[in-house]
């Protein structure tokens, strides 16, 4: 199975402030992975797939980067409905398709 | 868009069957291009894809649950179920029904049940 890393496990930040998260999976997925944000007490939302593109609907503060092994996700300019647990997935070799274990973005 | 719901009891009883239904609008559990599946979220914890259905009947597991799980699809309801059997305390979960185009992201979500195993 493709084992994916997300790191850090969270993060403290500020509103305004620009956050990165990383996921790296092992073995590689070539561009094959999408990313989630999780509010609390929600179900997951799609926010960009094939590495970079972002979902229809989603802001573009949401930026997605890198090519395998090594990816990350960036907010531009942390907003207050920011604050949440982001995932990264593969679908480049399922099944299993698999997930990341999460990265929390809290307040400073 | 496709919208998904899910139903069933929110507590099952060890070492019985969790049995979940999620009811499709918005598309056709019988179209070949969507994966119907299920994801999981034990309290605090991240996520696990348990598996899903495709072509009305194809059906792939994740190896780790693959002899307690049966997934299945109503088309008559537009409608796709889970049934894991033997369930412990390691089973409470939020339970997800999700669909996704081809073998792809998990485009729509339901909205999650939770079902704790508990006597």
């Amino acid at each position: 199975d493709i084992q994916m890393t997300q790191s850090p496990s969270s993060l403290s930040a500020s509103v305004g402030d620009r956050v990165n998260m990383t996921c790296r999976a092992s073995p590689g997925i070539s561009n094959s992975l999408a990313w989630y944000q999780q509010q609390s007490g929600k179900a997951p939302k799609l926010l960009i797939y094939d590495a970079y593109i972002l979902q229809r609907g989603v802001s573009a503060r949401f930026i997605g980067g890198g090519s395998g092994p090594d990816f990350t996700l960036t907010i531009s300019s942390l907003q207050p409905e920011d604050f949440a647990v982001y995932y990264c997935q593969q679908y480049y070799s399922p099944p299993p398709w698999t997930f990341g274990q999460g990265t929390k973005v809290e307040i400073k | 868009q496709v919208q998904l719901q899910e139903s069933g009891p929110g507590l099952v009883k060890p070492s019985e069957t969790l049995s979940l239904t999620c009811t499709v609008s918005g598309g056709s559990v019988s179209s070949g291009s969507y994966y119907w599946s299920w994801i999981r979220q034990p309290p605090g914890k991240g996520l696990e894809w348990i598996g899903n259905i495709y072509n009305s009947g194809n059906t792939n597991y994740n190896a780790s649950l693959k002899n307690r799980v049966t997934i299945s699809v109503d088309t008559s309801k537009n409608q796709f179920s889970l049934k894991l059997r033997s369930v412990t305390a390691a089973d409470t979960a939020v339970y997800y029904c999700v669909s996704s185009w081809l073998v792809r992201y998990f485009e729509n979500w339901g909205q999650g049940t939770l079902v704790t195993v508990s006597s």
